[in-house]
């Protein structure tokens, strides 16, 4: 079964810092789908990024970026120069072939004017 | 591209009522997904549809539950009996393709008195 795991469930920083947030998971397939989800108070789920495992290079966009490490199943997101509009729930989440979306119970993030 | 639209925005009702929520996927779309989400977690995947097919179910989806999508347009998600402990935020999702990324609509918000 899959499973995804963030440690953290609430972080603070100063705008414009960067702050690096935290994502363990397992899975038993070799192909499979990792994301970053945002979900600010009261609004919907955005997609921030998306890494595929077969793919080594890591994906960035933008101001975000991810740090892929398949052999420790770890993937943590990376926000430089945060901005206040940062300010959200933060989801690791994964998915096999199958396409479903396993969450983690997510991080808390606040930017801090 | 209209987004995914969920209606009720909001829905307030007495445990042991019946309770109908809609979901517009983005056009074309072939895939709709629901899921549940909690106060403070992530969301939990519920079920999947391919086009009018429903393809998968969660242990979460007990016999209360019942969701279909007629002609592989829309999708309806129906709670019947509801209890205490459906009260959540209740997410649709949409993507064209298994591997194309999901986009989530606002949700509707359950509240059971």
């Amino acid at each position: 079964a899959q499973t995804v795991t963030q440690s953290q469930p609430e972080m603070s920083v100063q705008e414009a810092e960067t702050v690096t947030l935290s994502c363990t998971y397992d899975t038993s397939e070799n192909n499979y789908y990792l994301f970053w989800y945002k979900q600010p108070p009261s609004r919907q789920m955005i997609l921030v990024i998306r890494q595929e495992a077969y793919k080594q290079q890591n994906a960035t966009e933008n101001r975000f970026s991810v740090n892929f490490q398949k052999a420790a199943k770890s993937f943590s997101l990376k926000i430089s120069d945060s901005q206040l509009g940062d300010t959200a729930m933060y989801f690791c989440a994964s998915s096999n072939r199958d396409d479903k979306i396993i969450f983690g119970k997510g991080t808390r993030l606040h930017i801090l004017p | 591209d209209t987004g995914v639209s969920q209606n009720p925005r909001h829905k307030i009702t007495k445990r042991g009522q019946n309770v109908t929520f809609r979901c517009d996927p983005i056009s074309e779309h072939n895939r709709l997904y629901w899921y549940r989400q909690t106060l403070g977690q992530g969301p939990e995947f519920l079920t999947y549809f391919q086009n009018e097919a429903q393809l998968e179910k969660s242990r979460l989806l007990s016999d209360r539950f019942s969701a279909e999508r007629p002609k592989g347009s829309f999708s309806t998600l129906e709670i019947q009996r509801t209890e205490q402990g459906d009260s959540a935020m209740y997410l649709c999702a949409s993507n064209r393709f298994y591997d194309q990324p999901q986009h989530f609509g606002d949700g509707t918000r359950l509240s059971i008195l």
